[in-house]
């Protein structure tokens, strides 16, 4: 059964980039899209950015200047780099596996609050 | 502003049934893009619902259901238990962004 799990720092400075990595178990990387979904706090879900296991990517085009994402397929690793960060920045990421890049997403990673401050 | 609409929040008693929305348009669901419910518990990751509009993944008991019509598409749950007591987001695609597109979510109480 596949497993997802985020890491990287729970506190970033102002102007500085959000790095965070999600690590994949228990299935291969290949064929599929991996993604990244964030949660202000209180607040609803909002799509960032998938990663195809190939290396070809989308991005939300309201985040795309400051969003860069790269995978690992021989670590069984994605990653996401948000630049330029802001308190609006502030949320629980989650990153999240989906068959098509409009497709749904399953499963998730537990998340990682990460606080701008 | 999400892209698509949900009542912000909804009701209802044990064994009752209750029916959230998930509102778009004519470039995300009204386009054909199939629409994908989740169920948030407190303090935790969403959970895939309902996948293309109207199918359960393994687990989901069958008191969930999905559906599509035009540029909207509806949640149902029957049989309502305490146990369901979270938030539900709707999700699609947009071909005007280019991208996934979430509901803002619905809050739904158990009485």
């Amino acid at each position: 059964q596949v497993q997802l799990q985020e890491s990287g720092p729970g506190l970033v400075k102002p102007s500085e980039t959000l790095s965070l990595t999600c690590t994949v178990s228990g299935d291969s990387m290949s064929n599929y899209y991996w993604n990244w979904i964030r949660q202000p706090p209180g607040k609803g879900l909002e799509w960032i950015a998938y990663i195809y296991y190939s290396g070809s990517t989308n991005y939300n085009p309201s985040l795309k200047s400051r969003v860069a994402t790269s995978v690992d397929t021989s670590k069984n690793q994605f990653s996401l780099k948000l630049s330029s960060v802001t308190a609006a920045d502030t949320a629980l990421y989650y990153c999240a596996r989906s068959w098509r890049g409009d497709d749904w997403f399953d499963p998730w990673g537990q998340g990682i609050l990460v606080t701008v401050s | 502003q999400s892209v698509l609409t949900q009542p912000p929040s909804m009701s209802g008693a044990p064994g009752q049934r209750v029916t959230i929305s998930c509102t778009g348009s004519r470039s995300n669901i009204g386009a054909g893009f199939d629409v994908h419910w989740y169920q948030q518990l407190p303090g935790t990751a969403p959970k895939l619902l309902i996948y293309d509009n109207n199918n359960r993944p393994s687990g989901v008991p069958a008191r969930f259901s999905g559906s599509k019509s035009g540029t909207s598409a509806s949640l149902a749950i029957t049989g309502l238990q305490a146990e369901d007591e979270a938030d539900y987001y709707c999700q699609s695609y947009d071909s005007s962004l280019s991208g996934s597109i979430f509901g803002g979510g619905t809050k739904l109480t158990v009485l």
